[in-house]
Parts: structure tokens; C-alpha cells; sequence
């Protein structure tokens, strides 16, 4: 599974959109970009996950540039409990593999009032 | 809530002993995956089981071990505890049906801790 560069902290103004980049210069054709995040010690909740296109779901919005090698995980009105780690992860489809994701390090998201 | 179920919530005990932490999977899945979560270590992958059967290995030290059992509900055992085994240890599970770009439900977590 490709490799993924995220910056390690950032901070956002609650109500506005929290925009966190991904790096994943060295992803392959097959595969895709998965975000989760992990508030305080609980488990990792699934955000969103693309291919190519962008993707969007009540939690979020997934922009992939046309290379893919980078993405943009977009909350659109940050709230305090948005606080969280958030991870980009890339992995091949699911019916192709395990289905184990790898973990990074992360982007802690510090959502202030 | 996840559907994912873990006991103990925490554990307390000392080194040199053995524990064994739970995981009840959410109806109808057939994948559980470990992974250890310590301070200075991130969450890491262990073990995946598919349906009774070992799948993936990650990071897993010869003292730990795994298995799920034929109603699915997987138990990881940790021998020999050392003082850096204290972590969060996570348990998830997944569909593994062919064809789905299925996601991982995480459980809350076991919180080990070695005095």
C-alpha cells in the first residue's frame, strides 16, 4: 500500500471549513484514498473513501486532484467535536486484499472556539 | 456505537502475567482485526482473522496470540507481559464480501495497563 504525508498538527475556527491535505504521490491505479479519524482515545471512525472522483457524505467532502497523488478531506462547518486525529490512508480495493488498513501518523485537527 | 463489542474496558495488572481481551464483532461480519495503540507508537496493525482463519499478520510479538472462534467473537491473548505492552488495544471488524470497498468498525478499546 502507498505511502501517505500528512501535516502533523493544524488549526481551524469552529463554523469554518476545515480543509486537511494528503499526500500520496506514489499511489497506484487501484488504489483508493480512505480517511478516518480517531477522537480522544475511542476507536477510529470511517469518514469517506474515492478512487478518483470526488466524493461527499454527510460527514465530509473528498477532493482527489487528476493525478491522485494528493487529496483534501473537507469539513464543512467545524465544530468543537470535530477535535480529532485524522488519518488519510491509501489501500487497494477491498475484494483485492485483507481489507487491513495501515495507519499513519496522522494530522491532529485542533478545532477552537 | 459501532456494533463492535470489546471487554474488559480496562485492565489492570502486573508484569509477567497473561490477559486475554474480547471482541465481539458486529452481526454478520466475518473479518476481526487487532491493532495496539501506545503513546509512542500509533495505532499498529496485529493480527486479521477471516472467518476462523488467520488472514494478515502485522507487528504481533511471539508472546501475543490470536484466534476467533466459529461464532466469530476473536480473543487476543498477551503472555509474559512487559511494562511497554500498557496500550489501547483496538478490535475491528469488517464485511468481506467481493467487489465492496468495505470500511473498518472499531471497537472502544481495551485499555491494558502493566504496573
Amino acid at each position: 500500500d502507498a505511502k501517505t504525508t500528512q501535516p502533523p498538527s493544524m488549526d481551524c475556527a469552529e463554523g469554518r471549513a476545515a480543509n486537511l491535505p494528503c499526500n500520496h504521490s506514489t499511489i497506484s491505479g487501484n488504489e483508493y484514498v480512505y480517511w478516518y479519524r480517531q477522537i480522544h482515545s475511542q476507536g477510529p471512525q470511517y469518514i469517506i473513501h474515492g478512487l478518483k472522483n470526488n466524493e461527499t457524505n454527510e460527514m465530509a467532502s473528498l477532493i482527489i486532484t487528476e493525478d491522485r497523488k494528493s487529496s483534501t478531506l473537507i469539513l464543512p462547518h467545524a465544530t468543537l467535536r470535530d477535535t480529532a486525529v485524522y488519518y488519510c490512508i491509501v489501500r487497494v480495493s477491498f475484494s483485492s486484499n485483507t481489507g487491513k488498513l495501515i495507519f499513519g501518523q496522522g494530522t491532529t485537527l485542533q478545532v477552537k472556539p | 456505537d459501532s456494533g463492535v463489542t470489546q471487554t474488559p474496558k480496562h485492565l489492570i495488572t502486573a508484569t509477567g502475567q497473561r490477559v486475554t481481551l474480547r471482541c465481539s464483532p458486529r452481526s454478520g461480519d466475518l473479518s476481526v482485526y487487532w491493532y495496539q495503540q501506545s503513546l509512542d507508537q500509533g495505532l499498529q496493525f496485529l493480527i486479521q482473522y477471516y472467518n476462523g482463519e488467520e488472514r494478515a499478520k502485522g507487528n504481533i510479538l511471539e508472546r501475543f496470540s490470536a484466534q476467533q472462534f466459529p461464532d466469530l467473537h476473536s480473543e487476543l491473548n498477551l503472555s509474559s507481559l512487559e511494562l511497554g505492552d500498557s496500550a489501547l488495544y483496538f478490535c475491528a471488524s469488517s464485511v468481506r464480501t467481493s467487489g465492496i470497498t468495505g470500511e473498518l468498525f472499531f471497537g472502544e478499546g481495551s485499555r491494558l495497563t502493566v504496573l
